[in-house]
C-alpha cells in the first residue's frame, strides 16, 4: 500500500456547497496529481504540482482549485458544488524510477452532490 | 496530445489460462509505458514500466512486450486467477503545457477470470 491518504473517502452534500478534498503524501514526493473518473470511464487530470508553490491546471478543465503549501499536502476546493461535480477524485504523488514516473494513487473520494 | 486505445469489452478467461491485453497509441513514441491495475471504487496501483528500448519485461506471472513500430503494448497474465479479475490500464507519458510531463491513462479493460 502507497502512503497517501485522501479524505472524506465520501461524501454527500447539497448544491452551493464548498468543500475541500484532502490529500496527503508521506513519501517526499515532489510532483502530485488530481485525477476525477466517473464510473468506467479514464482517469482525466485536472491538476497537477511539481512542488511547493507550484500547481497547473490539467487536461480536463475543472471548477476546482488547489494548493501546494506543503509537499505532503495537496488539497483540492470546490467552491460552490454542483450536481455535474458528482464523480471519484483520485490523488497521486509520483517519484522518478527504473526509467520513468510511477504514480501512486489514494484510494478517492467518492462524491456526491444533490 | 497522446490517445490510447484499449480494448472496451471485458474479456474472459478461465483460471489456468494466459490473459492477453492490449494497448495501442498514437502520435508520438513515449520514452517509456505503464500498466496498472485498477479494482473497483479503488484508486489504480502500479504494475509494470518498460522503457522504449526494451522488448520484454517480467515480474512473477505478468509479462509485458513494446512494440515502438506497431505502437503497441501487451499485457500478459499467465496462469490467471480469481484474483486477478480488475481492471488493467495502460499509460503512457505526455508532454504538459507546461513543459513538464504527465501520464495519459487508457480507458482500460476489465478482466474476469473465472474459477
Amino acid at each position: 500500500e502507497a502512503d497517501i491518504y485522501q479524505t472524506p473517502r465520501y461524501l454527500v452534500i447539497g448544491t452551493g456547497k464548498k468543500i475541500t478534498l484532502e490529500c496527503s503524501q508521506t513519501m517526499g514526493h515532489d510532483k502530485m496529481y488530481w485525477y476525477q473518473q466517473d464510473p468506467g470511464m479514464e482517469l482525466h487530470l485536472i491538476h497537477y504540482s511539481y512542488g511547493v508553490n507550484s500547481t497547473e491546471k490539467g487536461d480536463l478543465s475543472s471548477e476546482s482549485t488547489v494548493s501546494r503549501i506543503r509537499t505532503e499536502h495537496f488539497p483540492l476546493t470546490l467552491e460552490s458544488a454542483r450536481p455535474s461535480h458528482t464523480s471519484q477524485y483520485l490523488c497521486a504523488s509520483s517519484e522518478y524510477s527504473g526509467g520513468g514516473e510511477t504514480q501512486y494513487f489514494g484510494p478517492g473520494t467518492r462524491l456526491l452532490v444533490l | 496530445s497522446q490517445k490510447i486505445e484499449q480494448n472496451s469489452e471485458a474479456l474472459n478467461i478461465q483460471e489456468g489460462k494466459t490473459a492477453t491485453l492490449t494497448c495501442n497509441y498514437t502520435n508520438y513514441s513515449p520514452a517509456y509505458l505503464q500498466w496498472y491495475r485498477q479494482d473497483p471504487g479503488r484508486g489504480p496501483v502500479f504494475l509494470l514500466l518498460i522503457r522504449e528500448n526494451e522488448k520484454e519485461k517480467r515480474k512473477e506471472r505478468l509479462k509485458v512486450t513494446f512494440d515502438t513500430t506497431l505502437k503497441q503494448s501487451l499485457f500478459h497474465i499467465t496462469a490467471s486467477q480469481p484474483a486477478d479479475s480488475a481492471t488493467y490500464l495502460c499509460a503512457l507519458p505526455t508532454a504538459s503545457n507546461s513543459g513538464y510531463s504527465t501520464l495519459t491513462f487508457g480507458k482500460g479493460t476489465m478482466l474476469l477470470v473465472s474459477p
